[in-house]
């Protein structure tokens, strides 16, 4: 079964640069998020898109942005990197209706991110 | 502030007995629990829930029992296997809220 992809796998950018994240849900997914996981941390959750609109936001930076896409994939634009945001930033989907409740969420593999 | 509390970052359990990971959480708007599975350069797996309104669910090798007043929960494998060997992490949503709040994850090593 087709699952979260996730792109690029790793990426290394030096500080003050830009980075972009792709991820593509599973199909018929609606419902997109992503989460940041550094060192020794736990998953943070950033932000989420349902139907192409943003339906909840976490503790993502004001130097992130992100979007959901007509196809439902989304993006995590990522600007004047710092040495902290160097993470494993993993994408996960859901079908929003038959996830409400139960929070169940198939997540991709993770692109790992390093600011050098 | 850490709402979601997993004290042991590793266990060590020897296969064929009971392995049994612990989880506190302080939000009492928590209405989901549910607990991750990962391994290696993969992402978290679902594994099992329980909603608030009950006290155990069971699945097949496992099972997670919730305590609400003392605002803890547990999730119980048993019997252990090699394949289990993994992080698990305990998580919660509610509030309406998307996100899910992860607890930092315990290392579990199955011994043959």
């Amino acid at each position: 079964a087709a699952g979260v992809i996730q792109s690029p796998r790793h990426l290394i950018k030096e500080k003050r640069e830009t980075a972009t994240l792709k991820c593509y849900p599973i199909p018929r997914h609606d419902t997109v998020y992503w989460y940041q996981q550094g060192p020794g941390q736990d998953p943070q959750f950033l932000i989420s898109f349902y139907e192409k609109m943003q339906s909840d936001k976490g503790s993502i930076p004001d130097r992130f942005s992100a979007q959901q896409f007509s196809d439902y994939h989304s993006e995590l634009n990522m600007s004047s990197l710092e040495l902290g945001d160097s993470a494993l930033y993993f994408c996960a989907s859901s079908y929003f209706r038959l996830n409400l409740n139960t929070g169940e969420l198939f997540f991709g593999e993770g692109s790992r991110l390093t600011v050098l | 502030d850490q709402q979601v509390k997993q004290n042991s970052p590793s266990l060590s359990v020897q296969e064929g007995r009971i392995s049994i990971l612990n989880c506190d959480y302080t939000n009492s708007m928590f209405d989901y629990f549910l607990w991750y599975k990962k391994y290696p350069a993969e992402g978290p797996t679902f594994l099992i829930s329980i909603s608030s309104i009950k006290d155990k669910n069971e699945d097949g090798r496992f099972t997670v029992f919730l305590n609400k007043s003392a605002k803890h929960l547990s999730l119980h494998i048993v019997p252990s296997q090699p394949g289990d060997s993994a992080v698990y992490f305990c998580a919660a949503k509610g509030g309406g809220a998307d996100g899910l709040t992860f607890g930092k994850g315990t290392h579990l090593i199955i011994q043959p």
